[in-house]
């Protein structure tokens, strides 16, 4: 049972375009998500996160939003740079024990030059 | 400040082989989580630590693995005996109630069981 799922394994987009990554959540019992963005040999970086009482949430090029009756949440990233090529993963967590993560599988996004 | 440093940073070895894994959290966060990365199953949690004491320990995948954290600065994660399909990269983390909640993860330490 995935309880956070990214269904897009792979994004590929242009410089200067926006860049959108989803995630769905089936556990009612989030209301804490985090994205986190993984270059190769490197660990996971903690990017954005954004809390149930928000629906939107802004840091730069990156914008988050969450829709929690439909348990999905988005990151967007405007203009894509090539540099933000990575693996990006979803993350949610109960606030009672926020440190508790479960992670999507990922989506490998390649911004083309 | 130092990030969270994990060690071996590659490990090979063979079939029934002890292998240990070792971590060092950020100092002043309390909480130390393993995660294992693998194609089949991406990042799933192992075992988790609040103030040195295990909390949840429900992912180790088998009696095989197992993960102590002596003090607040140290942990290892043991696999005895190893077996091909443990092949993975496992990841530490740290984590603090301090601060916006996310964790900080080592760089890895990428196995390879023959």
């Amino acid at each position: 049972d995935q309880q956070v799922k990214q269904n897009s394994p792979s994004l590929s987009v242009q410089e200067g375009r926006i860049s959108i990554l989803n995630c769905d959540y089936t556990n009612s019992m989030f209301d804490y998500f985090l994205w986190y963005k993984k270059y190769p040999a490197e660990g996971p970086t903690f990017l954005i996160s954004i809390s149930s009482i928000k629906d939107k949430n802004e840091d730069g090029r990156f914008t988050v939003f969450l829709n929690k009756s439909a348990k999905h949440l988005s990151l967007h990233i405007v203009p894509s740079q090539p540099g933000d090529s990575a693996v990006y993963f979803c993350a949610a967590s109960a606030i009672s024990n926020a440190g508790k993560s479960t992670f999507g599988d990922g989506t490998t996004l390649t911004v083309k030059p | 400040d130092a990030g969270v440093i994990q060690s071996p940073r590659h490990e090979v070895t063979e079939m029934g082989q002890e292998v240990t894994l070792r971590c060092k959290p950020i100092s002043g966060h309390n909480s130390l989580f393993w995660y294992r990365q693998t194609m089949m199953r991406g990042l799933e949690l192992l075992i988790y630590f609040n103030n040195n004491v295990p909390i949840d320990d429900s992912g180790m995948p088998e009696d095989r693995f197992s993960a102590k954290m002596p003090n607040a600065s140290f942990s290892t994660l043991k696999i005895q005996p190893s077996e091909p399909r443990d092949s993975a990269v496992y990841f530490c983390a740290s984590w603090t109630d301090r601060f916006t909640g996310e964790l900080f993860f080592g760089e890895g330490s990428r196995l390879t069981v023959l």
